[in-house]
């Protein structure tokens, strides 16, 4: 089945800094790459999200990118804020009728002020 | 458009009780997955069902747990005789069925968790 790893488990930066996050995946069919954000005691939300027929998607402050020939992608937050601190996942999801999506450990962002 | 509903959001049982968590999906989506989360770990996966069918159990553990999702009604993870490790949040996510545009790779949506406590 599916693989998905994640570094780092934990990241500081100052705010206004950028953080990144990389995962990486091991069924090259996978093709649905989807990020999700989760604050302390509350769900996981689904902040940005890549198909493998993209390289690179943006929205504000946040992009995602894709190199589907080394199975790896990466979340890029820009102009951090004290907001952005939570725990960030990254994903993977097969194509066909079975949709089992397989999450990274996650990464606990920290933005200092 | 409400989102996915889960429920109890907090539930405390004594070790051998049972524990009954509900939940139904977003309107129009017809795949249900359940992830447990221990404290400051990530997310992990149990079981994935549709309506009267269960697809993937491979993260269930053998013995105590048990899923459904019935033709009518809210899927519910069932935990016979708890015991402190399985102190947990329970999330319940969802998704669409394919779609043309969208045959593979669908947006799950999560719920906002049952907080299990076994005490």
């Amino acid at each position: 089945g599916e693989n998905v790893e994640q570094h780092p488990s934990t990241l500081s930066v100052q705010e206004g800094d950028s953080a990144v996050i990389k995962c990486t995946y091991s069924d090259s069919a996978s093709n649905y790459f989807p990020w999700y954000k989760q604050e302390l005691g509350k769900r996981p939300q689904l902040i940005i999200d890549i198909r493998s027929n993209v390289g690179e998607k943006k929205d504000q402050r946040i992009a995602v990118t894709l190199n589907k020939t080394a199975k790896h992608f990466s979340l890029h937050i820009t102009e951090t804020q004290p907001e952005d601190s939570a725990v960030y996942f990254c994903a993977a999801t097969p194509p066909g009728g079975y949709q089992k999506v397989t999450f990274g450990i996650g990464t606990k962002l920290q933005v200092i002020p | 458009n409400a989102g996915v509903m889960q429920n109890p959001r907090h539930l405390v049982r004594r070790r051998g009780q049972e524990a009954r968590l509900r939940c139904s999906p977003m309107k129009g989506h017809s795949h249900v997955y359940w992830y447990r989360q221990l404290p400051e770990e990530g997310l992990k996966f149990m079981v994935y069902l549709q309506k009267e069918n269960i697809i993937d159990e491979s993260g269930m553990p053998k013995e105590r747990f048990s899923a459904e999702f019935p033709k009518e009604g809210p899927s519910i993870l069932r935990i016979q005789q708890v015991v402190r490790g399985d102190s947990a949040a329970y999330f319940c996510a969802s998704s669409p069925r394919d779609t043309p545009h969208y045959p593979s790779g669908n947006t799950i949506y999560f719920g906002e968790g049952s907080w299990l406590t076994v005490v």
